[in-house]
């Protein structure tokens, strides 16, 4: 079964300190992920693919094929970090997304 | 024009209405998606369409039909609604090619149902 889990419902840091967005998948065959955010009362926006390999607004997420994870990750924390998380993964050769439940990042002063 | 804009951003229909949901995209994407998305939750695929074909039916509603004019354009006509169906519908674009499925999403029509 083709799965994402994002076992955390909310984290919440102080500014300034490391986060770490957990994401998990189940799929046969080589997988596409992503990370989307989606700011308050924003639009669903691309954060991060792991085909690119890119760090955006200092996030980074690399794809571990042996622990199944593909853990967004950022050393210093922003308030305007403040948003949530989805990790998502393309299925086959569909394009349909499969979305894990999301990650409400909190970013205290 | 870099992204998907969708009209209106928010509507308000009886359970007898028809009303339709508008989206649009200039970036020459050629697949197009239909997500329900309810409150703190993740999107929902609804539907797909590849090269104006619908592609995938998430085993959605007849209430809900979709329809894709031309490759810039994806309406979602709703007829009959429940209040249940009351949620945040987003469009996506991406190109349907391998290696290029990178969706982007418009910011959503925010619909009631009373």
């Amino acid at each position: 079964a083709q799965r994402v889990t994002q076992p955390e419902k909310l984290l919440s840091v102080f500014k300034g300190a490391p986060v770490e967005l957990k994401c998990n998948y189940s799929y046969s065959g080589s997988p596409e992920l992503f990370w989307y955010v989606q700011y308050s009362r924003q639009r669903l926006q691309l954060l991060l693919r792991h085909i690119s390999r890119e760090s955006i607004k200092g996030f980074t997420a690399d794809l571990n094929k042996g622990e199944t994870s593909f853990h967004l990750k950022k050393p210093f924390a922003q308030e305007e970090d403040s948003a949530m998380y989805y990790c998502a993964l393309r299925s086959g050769n569909t394009g349909k997304l499969i979305f894990g439940q999301g990650t409400t990042l909190q970013v205290k002063p | 024009d870099t992204e998907v804009t969708q009209t209106p951003k928010h509507l308000v229909m009886g359970m007898t209405n028809k009303k339709s949901l508008k989206c649009e995209q200039h970036m020459g994407h050629r697949a197009m998606y239909w997500y329900k998305q309810k409150a703190k939750k993740p999107p929902e695929l609804m539907f797909v369409y590849s090269y104006e074909k619908l592609s995938i039916n998430e085993s959605v509603p007849s209430r809900f039909s979709p329809e894709c004019p031309n490759s810039s354009l994806l309406n979602l006509h709703l007829h009959a609604l429940q209040p249940e169906d009351s949620a945040l519908y987003l469009c996506a674009s991406s190109q349907p090619r391998q290696g290029l499925k990178t969706q982007y999403f418009g910011p959503g029509t925010r619909l009631l149902v009373l």
